[in-house]
């Protein structure tokens, strides 16, 4: 079985500070991991993805996720954050039938 | 690359009504679709899996003869919410896997957003 955990429903950072969205995930097999953005009254766009090949991602829009397994953590990351950033993140965990979706982060980016 | 287009976005009609969505990947083939609904501020919750050529599987509590899902083609799936009623109301997000390994992640639509009077 798989399952996901997004600790902090809400995150509220400054415009330009360090953006930190936690995941911890579980899984009885080796895991592929996502991480997808989503716009309000949109879709959901893929940030990264995890597949094994190496455990720091890289992604878009400047983000970047990196995979512990020890910790079993998926950490979304970027340096600086921009207004533009504001807007509902989900972790996910799956693969070939289906994603496992954790509950979502809003992450709110003020002046 | 990866595209997927969802239509229509916004749809209000009468209880009653039936109710077509369309899911297309337009740049890919896609033998796998999936259908979702997502109420306020809440995740996606997975309803059901649609193949190409085969009937969709679906996920527990999901009322079958209520959300009919046809796969007709490598390229288009539509979901069908048939007689909706007001607690049909919600945003449903349909996406397509890109063919490969299973580790290929799903690419999503927009999104259409129903509301039953």
């Amino acid at each position: 079985a798989q399952s996901v955990t997004q600790l902090g429903s809400h995150v509220s950072v400054s415009e330009g500070a360090l953006v930190l969205l936690r995941c911890n995930y579980s899984s009885s097999v080796p895991p592929y991991l996502f991480w997808y953005v989503q716009y309000p009254n949109q879709g959901l766009q893929l940030l990264l993805k995890y597949t094994s090949a190496a455990t720091l991602v890289k992604g878009i829009n400047g983000f970047e996720a990196e995979f512990k397994k020890s910790e079993t953590s998926f950490h979304l990351t970027k340096p600086s954050a921009h207004m533009s950033d504001a807007a509902e993140y989900f972790c996910a965990v799956g693969g070939y039938n289906k994603l496992i979706f954790g509950a979502g982060t809003r992450l709110a980016v003020h002046p | 690359g990866a595209v997927v287009s969802q239509h229509p976005s916004w749809v209000i009609c009468k209880s009653g009504t039936s109710v077509k969505i369309e899911c297309r990947s337009l740049d890919f083939q896609a033998t796998t679709m999936f259908w979702y609904r997502q109420f306020p501020k809440q995740s996606l919750m997975l309803m059901a899996t649609s193949n190409e050529g085969s009937k969709a599987t679906y996920e527990q509590g999901v009322e079958k003869d209520k959300f009919l899902i046809n796969h007709a083609s490598l390229t288009l799936s539509t979901l069908t919410v048939t007689s909706a009623h007001p607690e049909d109301s919600s945003f449903y997000i349909c996406s397509a896997r890109t063919p490969g390994p299973r580790y290929q992640p799903q690419h999503f639509g927009d999104g259409t957003r129903l509301s039953i009077l």
